[in-house]
């Protein structure tokens, strides 16, 4: 099993830039979820999808981020446009029907 | 929401040594997860332990759901466990996780 795939592993953009993030979760798991690590507030969750469908986005921080589901193999994360303070490790997590979680490597990005 | 607290914050140790570390939460829960951060930032899940006690090679986890606390003993501890130790739990119908802030855990050799 390959694990959840992230994708890039390493962004570095200008602020102003649009930035999009990708996963590929576990095969045959259907929820699928985004966290993002900071220093100061630690690990918080995104945003939540089920089969695909968002079910919770309370935690996305404001109208510059976006996230999609397609299909079941496939998610982006989008921040447009990105800004200094976006700066941090953005994490993909996939699971069955929300039971044990399992993260992908992550991205870390630098907004400069 | 749900809290989660995590003693101690920081643990050194000397290799071989054992250690205890704590998961308090605020909030009945019906599953819980450990997770230990590496110094290349991955997350590996470590436990899966809605309720009594698992064990696996040198780390062993015991939650206590009807206490709302969960222990992770690390034995025989090696330079490869440092790290940060999660713990983290769902919150509400969605299975969001709650994050505990980490215990930072440094082995010397």
């Amino acid at each position: 099993d390959a694990g959840v795939i992230q994708s890039p592993r390493h962004e570095v953009t200008e602020m102003g830039q649009e930035v999009t993030l990708r996963c590929k979760p576990i095969s045959g798991h259907n929820s699928l979820f985004w966290y993002r690590q900071t220093m100061m507030r630690g690990l918080e969750l995104l945003i939540y999808f089920n089969n695909n469908v968002p079910i919770d986005d309370s935690g996305m921080p404001e109208d510059r981020f976006s996230a999609k589901m397609p299909n079941a193999s496939f998610s982006t994360l989008k921040i447009q446009p990105s800004e200094p303070r976006d700066s941090a490790v953005y994490f993909c997590a996939s699971s069955w029907e929300g039971l044990e979680q399992y993260f992908g490597p992550g991205t870390r990005l630098t907004v400069t | 929401g749900i809290q989660v607290e995590q003693s101690p914050p920081d643990l050194i140790l000397q290799e071989g040594a054992n250690s205890t570390l704590r998961c308090n939460f605020s909030d009945s829960v019906n599953n819980l997860q450990w997770f230990h951060q590496n110094p290349w930032g991955q997350l590996i899940n470590l436990f899966y332990i809605p309720s009594g006690t698992k064990q696996n090679g040198r780390l062993s986890a015991t939650t206590v759901a009807t206490e709302r606390y969960s222990l992770l003993y690390i034995s025989s501890s090696q330079t490869t466990d440092s790290g940060v130790y999660f713990c983290a739990v769902p919150t509400g119908a969605n299975s969001k996780l709650t994050f505990g802030k980490g215990i930072t855990l440094s082995v010397r050799p």
